[in-house]
């Protein structure tokens, strides 16, 4: 079965750092492009970031370049968040998706949520 | 980055009923685009890539069809499980942000 398990999220002050994971099973994670999405609450989906199968090209949107870094180990099956200077602004349930051609996010984990309280 | 816009944000519909959705880019994305549905709580799925190409197992009552800045999901006879909020997604080049729409929650009418 394909499968993406979203884990690390948690409760985290303002100004503090997080690491998300997503082990992936059931498929080549090595043949896909990877990204993070997000969705914050009473508001729609926002892609983050994009990972090259691998790991030579990283894309971010605007508001978490230079904050947040996408990272993968393809020998474990692992796609990476790591983010830093967290603000109120980027509490949300955050997602893994796979991409292989013209099929974009065609499987999504369960979503791990973060809340940047303090 | 390509901006969208996804109209209507809100939809009150029957069973039975056709529905359609509208999404404008600012640009041309050369079809890069698809449709998600999401339930609360849930992950989103994905249900058109291409704006035409039905995802393997997403029932046939939905279809996506466009070209150039204008594209539309139509579900052709509303089912109860349809309720639900859905997104458009821009995809056109892996170095650009791939922007959602706003997103459209289908009601109950």
């Amino acid at each position: 079965e394909v499968q993406l398990v979203e884990s690390g999220g948690g409760l985290v002050q303002p100004g503090g750092s997080l690491r998300l994971s997503c082990v992936a099973s059931g498929f080549t994670f090595s043949d896909y492009w990877m990204s993070w999405v997000r969705h914050a609450p009473g508001k729609g989906l926002e892609w983050l970031a994009n990972i090259k199968q691998d790991g030579s090209e990283k894309y971010y949107v605007d508001s978490v370049r230079g904050r947040f870094t996408i990272s993968r180990d393809n020998a474990n099956n692992s796609l990476y968040l790591q983010m830093t200077y967290l603000g109120v602004e980027d509490t949300a349930i955050y997602y893994c998706a796979r991409t292989v051609g013209a099929t974009p996010f065609d499987c999504w984990g369960q979503g791990t949520l973060v809340t940047v309280s303090s | 980055d390509i901006q969208m816009t996804q109209s209507p944000s809100t939809l009150s519909a029957s069973v039975g009923d056709r529905v359609t959705i509208t999404c404008r880019t600012s640009q041309t994305i050369n079809n890069w685009l698809a449709w998600y549905q999401q339930k609360p709580g849930k992950a989103p799925e994905l249900l058109i890539y291409k704006a035409s190409t039905l995802q393997s197992g997403v029932p046939s009552r939905f279809s996506g069809s466009g070209s150039g800045t204008e594209f539309t999901l139509t579900i052709s006879c509303l089912q109860p499980d349809d309720f639900a909020t859905y997104y458009c997604q821009q995809y056109s080049s892996y170095s650009l942000s791939w922007t959602f729409g706003q997103g459209t929650k289908v009601e109950i009418k």
